[in-house]
């Protein structure tokens, strides 16, 4: 099972910040926090990961609490490109080396 | 830089039949990834292969199999196919295997069983 936990959906407007949290309190101090995106029917698509610094890429930011039990994935100017579904996956690899655990996901609206 | 790559796009099968599946994984990267995405449902791990060998494989039956090739590319099997086999079949790759490597996903390829 996945040990992350996401709202379900979220709905963002055009041009303004989408912020996406994900809860992982049973994260170990090791273990990265990876962030992917589906487009419909499309492969997950990686954006960004971090273990405890916060992170920032050409697609988002990253941003880890001090304790890791959360993070929040920032796409700062959501255009209606970015309507997707977010996965966030901690550990990465859960209990067996190899394989990614993709729960639900939030099903991201951006809407103009 | 080419991504992974897989084919076919789209594959339609009859019940009792056998699919193969290919995936060509990022130059370079030497593991490679399987899952599977029926309708609705989540991602769910297959196999993984690295250096030729399986690594790890998912709650999945038998008849689903696969091989990685001296290249490192790979084919995914799936034998006696059932209708609830109709999914879309990610591939995925990634430098090396480990905690901190990146796997990055293909387009995948959908597979309609009749």
């Amino acid at each position: 099972d996945a040990k992350t936990t996401q709202p379900p959906s979220m709905d963002c407007a055009e041009g303004r910040a989408a912020n996406l949290p994900c809860n992982h309190s049973t994260i170990s101090g090791n273990e990265y926090v990876y962030w992917y995106r589906q487009i419909h029917s499309q492969g997950p698509q990686y954006i960004i990961h971090g273990l405890k610094n916060n992170e920032t890429n050409e697609m988002a930011s990253l941003i880890i609490t001090e304790d890791r039990k959360s993070s929040t994935l920032i796409l700062p100017h959501a255009t209606l490109r970015d309507t997707a579904v977010y996965y966030c996956i901690a550990p990465v690899y859960g209990g067996s080396q190899g394989n990614l655990i993709f729960g639900k996901g939030t099903k991201l609206s951006v809407k103009p | 830089e080419a991504g992974v790559t897989q084919s076919p796009t789209h594959l339609i099968k009859t019940r009792g039949q056998q699919a193969t599946l290919r995936c060509s994984p990022i130059s370079g990267h030497t593991s490679v990834y399987w899952y599977q995405q029926a309708l609705g449902l989540g991602l769910q791990f297959l196999l993984w292969y690295d250096e030729g060998e399986e690594r790890n494989r998912g709650n999945f039956p038998p008849r689903f199999s696969g091989r990685q090739f001296p290249n490192y590319s790979s084919e995914l099997n799936v034998n006696a196919l059932e209708l609830e086999d109709s999914a879309l079949y990610l591939c995925a790759s990634s430098l090396v295997w480990g905690s901190t490597e990146t796997q990055y996903f293909g387009p995948g390829t959908r597979l309609l069983v009749l």
